[in-house]
């Protein structure tokens, strides 16, 4: 199984910062990745596809880059909605497997 | 783009069964395929099973491997998760999934 290793587990930040959230494949999935935010009580949201792909309807300040086994989401400047948990997710094979997730706190 | 809805969730004892439905509307269901996603409480997402658009091909997590049945009915919409000899730590809500389309989730708790 491929293992996904996502860093930070946590950070604190504050509005209008950049924010860089990683994740690690344990072996190549070409750019087989998608970004999921979720917010308490509710159904993740996709915020990336593709690895780098911004989903319909998604802010411009998403951003997703790498390819193989290095990944970024990266949010230009963070807003008071986007604090949240963020997941990745491979589909390059079965079983799909998500990162830990991330949790965007209020600085 | 869609909308999924989830149903048959509720408490249930170790060792039993229950069966979650989801009703998939909105799109055209008999052309993609269709996930489980499940969320114990306070934990992370883990995928837990796919099925291909004609129901052909299903793959699991090693977690519910033997234990859980991904099926579908196209004539009906609606994708289906059996859960057999259920064990406590397979609390969680669950959801239904073809990105970028989800599902509001349903909670199964296995409680003695």
């Amino acid at each position: 199984d491929i293992q996904m290793t996502q860093s930070p587990s946590s950070l604190s930040a504050s509005v209008g910062d950049r924010v860089i959230i990683t994740c690690r494949a344990s072996q190549g999935i070409r750019n087989d990745l998608g970004w999921y935010q979720q917010k308490p009580g509710k159904a993740p949201k996709r915020l990336i596809y593709g690895a780098s792909s911004l989903q319909s309807g998604v802010p411009s300040r998403f951003s997703g880059s790498g390819s193989g086994t290095e990944f970024t989401l990266t949010i230009s400047s963070l807003q008071p909605e986007d604090f949240a948990t963020y997941y990745c997710l491979q589909h390059n094979s079965f079983p799909q497997t998500f990162g830990q997730g991330t949790k965007v706190e209020i600085k | 783009q869609g909308q999924l809805v989830e149903s048959g969730g509720g408490v249930v004892q170790p060792g039993r069964s229950l069966r979650l439905s989801c009703a998939a509307s909105g799109f055209t269901f008999s052309s993609f395929s269709m996930h489980w996603v499940r969320q114990a409480p306070g934990k992370g997402l883990e995928w837990v099973a796919v099925i291909s658009y004609d129901g052909g091909t299903t793959y699991y997590a090693d977690a519910v491997k033997g234990r859980f049945t991904i099926s579908r009915d196209n004539s009906k919409n609606t994708l289906f998760l059996q859960m057999n000899s259920l064990r406590l730590e397979d609390t969680a809500v669950y959801y239904c999934a073809r990105d970028p389309v989800w599902g509001q989730g349903s909670l199964v708790t296995v409680s003695s």
